[in-house]
């Protein structure tokens, strides 16, 4: 079993649909959880990061984390087609960064 | 912001050779850098931990004897795929961090190499 579970997709939706991803985990020692962007070619890029249960919100951008179902998401409002990427969750049981584990990442595509 | 470069960008070379992948951070010194593979369609998989002036501290079931990595600097470190062979083609990406403030040490990543061993 994979510690990161993450659906690789493509998830498909029209311009300002929500957007819903998520990611599952069985470590229970993790205790940071990070969203990346990554577009093709290029490496991926820090979009929230998370410490412990709870939820954040930034812009249209919203991240939540369940820790007693390890279970994580992001939620993108107003998708646009510049949001087509593909969206990595990472997870860290250290301080901080250190050590990331990375989810597959799932290929999102809004279409206009 | 932060930025991290790699180069080159993409490499073809025959099997049996060896070569050797840049990551620069361009703003900031990068006290730790970080070696990550990814298949396609895989995770990005760390591969190994770099401080500078140390040795590199290896994942299991990286060998590291093949994968040489080497952090002179605190703003260049080297990844060397030596005897390169077909299974080692992948994606390469770095990522660098500052000096640890805190809770909040993020890593920034390169754009990749993509390596094809013919």
């Amino acid at each position: 079993q994979k510690e990161v579970e993450q659906d690789p997709g493509p998830l498909s939706v029209p311009e300002g649909a929500i957007v819903s991803l998520n990611c599952t985990y069985s470590n229970s020692a993790f205790q940071y959880f990070m969203w990346y962007r990554q577009y093709s070619r290029k490496g991926p890029e820090l979009l929230m990061y998370t410490y412990s249960s709870g939820n954040k919100e930034d812009g249209r951008f919203t991240a939540q984390v369940d820790k007693s179902s390890k279970y994580i998401s992001l939620f993108i409002r107003d998708s646009q087609p510049s949001d087509s990427a593909t969206y990595l969750c990472a997870m860290s049981a250290g301080t901080g960064f250190q050590k990331l584990v990375f989810g597959t990442g799932t290929r999102l595509l809004v279409s206009p | 912001g932060a930025v991290v470069s790699q180069h080159p960008s993409w490499v073809i070379c025959k099997s049996g050779t060896s070569v050797k992948i840049e990551c620069r951070s361009l703003d900031f010194q990068a006290t730790t850098m970080f070696w990550y593979r990814q298949f396609p369609k895989q995770s990005l998989m760390l591969m190994a931990t770099s401080n500078e002036g140390s040795k590199a501290t290896y994942e299991q079931g990286v060998e590291k004897d093949k994968f040489l990595i080497n952090h002179a600097s605190l703003t260049l470190s080297t990844l060397t795929v030596t005897s390169a062979h077909p299974e080692d083609s992948s994606f390469y990406i770095c990522s660098a961090r500052q000096r640890p403030r805190g809770e909040y040490n993020e890593q920034f990543f390169g754009p990749g190499t993509r390596l094809t061993v013919l």
